[in-house]
């Protein structure tokens, strides 16, 4: 399997532009999940969806932040608008889980800069 | 909410030292405790895990120590290598189990 693909690697854009981030999650992992690291807040976790359902959204920052879910190979975080304090390196993981946490395998992130 | 509390922030060790990472959790009803390695530009990767059935893992030069009525485990680099150097977090189970809460993270740099 090729892991946790995510694009765009690198995204930069201006204040107030939408910004979409791409997530293709490890084939049969029933779990993902969206995080934001940043050296000040370190790794946050926005949401995670589980069978593509949103099941826990309370790290979303604010309303300019959505993210869907709609099959199982495909996610996106969006940004609408974006704001300078949102720039930050963002990871989406998948994992399989049968009772309880496990392990998450992240993907390689987009570094988004908003200028 | 669960709090991670890891210490230190940053660490220097010689080539064949050991190195040792902190950390402290409030409250979990469930036993998983997953320690990651992160290098620059890429996103973290599982090291190493315990289920807490055991108060020790060992795997390789890794070893997590863990103490279940302190709320504490750590992590141990033995024989620790250059290649070793990267950002560590340790991270406990929350919000019902399926999701984890991750430490801030110790910068691991292992000098020759």
């Amino acid at each position: 399997d090729a892991g946790v693909i995510q694009s765009p690697r690198h995204e930069v854009t201006e204040m107030g532009q939408e910004v979409t981030l791409r997530c293709k999650p490890i084939s049969g992992h029933d779990y993902l999940f969206w995080y934001r690291q940043t050296m000040m807040r370190g790794l946050e976790l926005l949401i995670y969806f589980n069978n593509n359902v949103p099941i826990d959204d309370s790290g979303m920052p604010e309303d300019r932040f959505s993210a869907k879910m709609p099959n199982a190979s495909f996610s996106t975080l969006k940004i609408q608008p974006s704001e300078p304090r949102d720039s930050a390196v963002y990871f989406c993981a998948s994992s399989l889980q049968t009772s309880g946490a496990d392990t998450q395998y992240f993907g390689p992130g987009t570094r988004l800069t908003v200028l | 909410q669960q709090q991670v509390k890891q210490s230190p922030q940053s660490l220097i060790v010689q080539k064949g030292g050991i190195s040792i990472i902190n950390c402290a959790y409030e409250n979990t009803a469930f036993d998983y405790f997953p320690w990651y390695q992160q290098f620059p530009g890429k996103g973290p990767a599982l090291l190493i895990a315990i289920r807490p059935d055991v108060s020790e893992k060992k795997e390789g030069r890794f070893t997590i120590s863990f103490n279940k009525s302190a709320k504490q485990f750590s992590l141990h680099i033995m024989d620790s290598q250059p290649g070793d150097s990267a950002t560590y977090f340790c991270a406990a189970p929350t919000g019902g189990g399926n999701k984890l809460t991750f430490g801030t993270g110790t910068q691991l740099k292992v000098e020759l």
